[in-house]
């Protein structure tokens, strides 16, 4: 069974980074069948797609995060990493990594989501 | 970018009764729209993909339609458990795209 969870620091100071680890167990980010993507949601709000990474190391991202956001792989550990660069109160959000399909038929597209971790940003 | 608009921002009902939350692409993403339930303190949980596909585990009472610029999401009879926010996604293009969501909420 596909788990992924999300790790790292719960507050971050205005105008930091924000880093966080999506830790994958039970399948490969290596596999060419599904991209590994993070999603935020502000307190109360929706849901927010931030950018996603696929096997060969391609990246996608929200063009309205586009100039603040990495995202990138470790294959070794089977995981993947989010930073969000100078972030501000609008960046407080419960962030999740999940995994989504990078086929034309895989059964489901955002079929697998960690549980979450809130983020908040504050001095 | 392709914005969906999911309507009514609010649906409310009593148990036993039918639900259709609507989801409209401001321009076609032909089948590739999924649909996702979310309670409060949990992640989302895939209901719909590709349209009409029910995902792994979800009741037969839950359904998807559509095509192109509109799609539906119908629960024939809404259960208890069914009470919760409903946001609609896209695959067909980047950036992916979320509704603004439906909260289902009993009446």
């Amino acid at each position: 069974q596909l788990q992924l969870r999300e790790s790292g620091p719960r507050l971050v100071k205005p105008s930091e980074t924000l880093s966080l680890t999506c830790d994958v167990s039970g399948g490969s980010i290596s596999s060419t069948d599904y991209y590994w993507g993070w999603i935020r949601q502000p307190p109360r709000k929706g849901l927010e797609w931030i950018g996603s990474i696929y096997y060969n190391g391609n990246t996608y991202y929200n063009p309205s995060l586009r100039s603040r956001v990495t995202i990138s792989p470790d294959t070794s550990k089977n995981q993947f990493s989010l930073k969000l660069t100078s972030v501000t109160a609008a960046d407080t959000a419960v962030y999740y990594c999940a995994r989504h399909c990078a086929r034309a038929y895989c059964g489901g597209d955002f079929d697998y989501w960690g549980q979450g971790t809130l983020v908040t940003v504050s001095s | 970018e392709i914005v969906l608009t999911q309507s009514p921002a609010t649906l409310s009902l009593s148990p036993g009764e039918r639900a259709t939350l609507s989801c409209r692409a401001s321009q076609s993403v032909s089948i590739h729209v999924a649909w996702y339930q979310q309670k409060p303190g949990q992640a989302p949980r895939p209901v719909i993909f590709d349209g009409s596909y029910r995902a792994t585990g979800i009741p037969a009472r839950f359904s998807g339609s559509g095509s192109g610029t509109d799609f539906a999401l119908s629960i024939s009879s809404v259960e208890p458990e069914d009470f919760a926010v409903y946001y609609c996604q896209q695959r067909s293009s980047w950036p992916r795209t979320f509704g603004q969501g439906t909260k289902l909420e009993i009446k």
